[in-house]
């Protein structure tokens, strides 16, 4: 079952605008990450969120983490057409020894057009 | 270092086959996590192994099983396949620590595609 819901499912912007995705999840978590995948590949871990924080950035990116509705955004700024791809959330429930599994979203597939 | 690598990239089975992929997890980590990914249905968990032992296991018929060996490296494989089988398949490895994060490295995947 998919923990996390993503919004847009699809999203297609100019090159150099702002893209923003939403994440909503059902249950409390220990953090949140998200996720980049190019078309048919492997997923690349873009950024962490720890459940007693608000708000990080990295680069060119911008994660909020808002666990009283449960839901995160990614923002992406000055986006590039390098940064087509898809967009996954994945959260990492609490309990046992570290976290056994990751439960990620449907994703939102990001179009940057030139 | 080297990343988390996948075999087959590529295969191609007919239905009631069977299949088996393999993943070498990046040196150290001992967590091997494999997903299936389809169109429909997203990214769904199989299955966890850490230290050979399988700790987690996804919603998934008896069809898919798996295995770790000492070390690391881990293989699933799936009996009698069916159409719906066909999806990419990707293993990811983690360095978990207790407390820690589980931050996942993923490999290229393995695309499988039954007729």
């Amino acid at each position: 079952s998919q923990q996390g819901e993503e919004d847009p499912q699809a999203l297609s912007i100019q090159e150099g605008e702002n893209a923003t995705m939403n994440c909503s999840y059902k249950t409390s978590i220990n953090n949140l990450q998200w996720y980049r995948q190019n078309s048919g590949r492997g997923l690349v871990h873009l950024i962490l969120i720890r459940s007693n924080e608000r708000e990080k950035h990295s680069g060119r990116l911008r994660v909020t983490l808002d666990t009283s509705k449960k839901s995160s955004s990614l923002l992406i700024t000055a986006s590039r057409a390098a940064d087509t791809a898809s967009y996954f959330c994945a959260t990492d429930s609490p309990g046992g020894q570290g976290a056994q599994k990751l439960v990620f979203g449907q994703g939102t597939r990001l179009t940057i057009n030139p | 270092k080297a990343g988390v690598t996948q075999t087959p990239r590529y295969l191609i089975k007919t239905r009631g086959q069977q299949v088996t992929l393999s993943c070498s997890p990046i040196s150290g980590h001992r967590s091997v996590s494999w997903y299936q990914q389809t169109p429909g249905q997203g990214l769904q968990f199989l299955f966890e192994y850490f230290s050979e032992t399988q700790r987690n296991k996804g919603n998934f018929p008896g069809r898919f099983s798996g295995r770790q060996f000492s070390n690391s490296r881990s293989e699933m494989n799936v009996s009698t396949l069916e159409l719906g089988d066909s999806a990419l398949y990707l293993c990811a490895s983690s360095l978990l620590f207790l407390g820690g994060a589980n931050v996942l490295t993923f490999g290229a995947g393995s695309r499988l595609t039954v007729l």
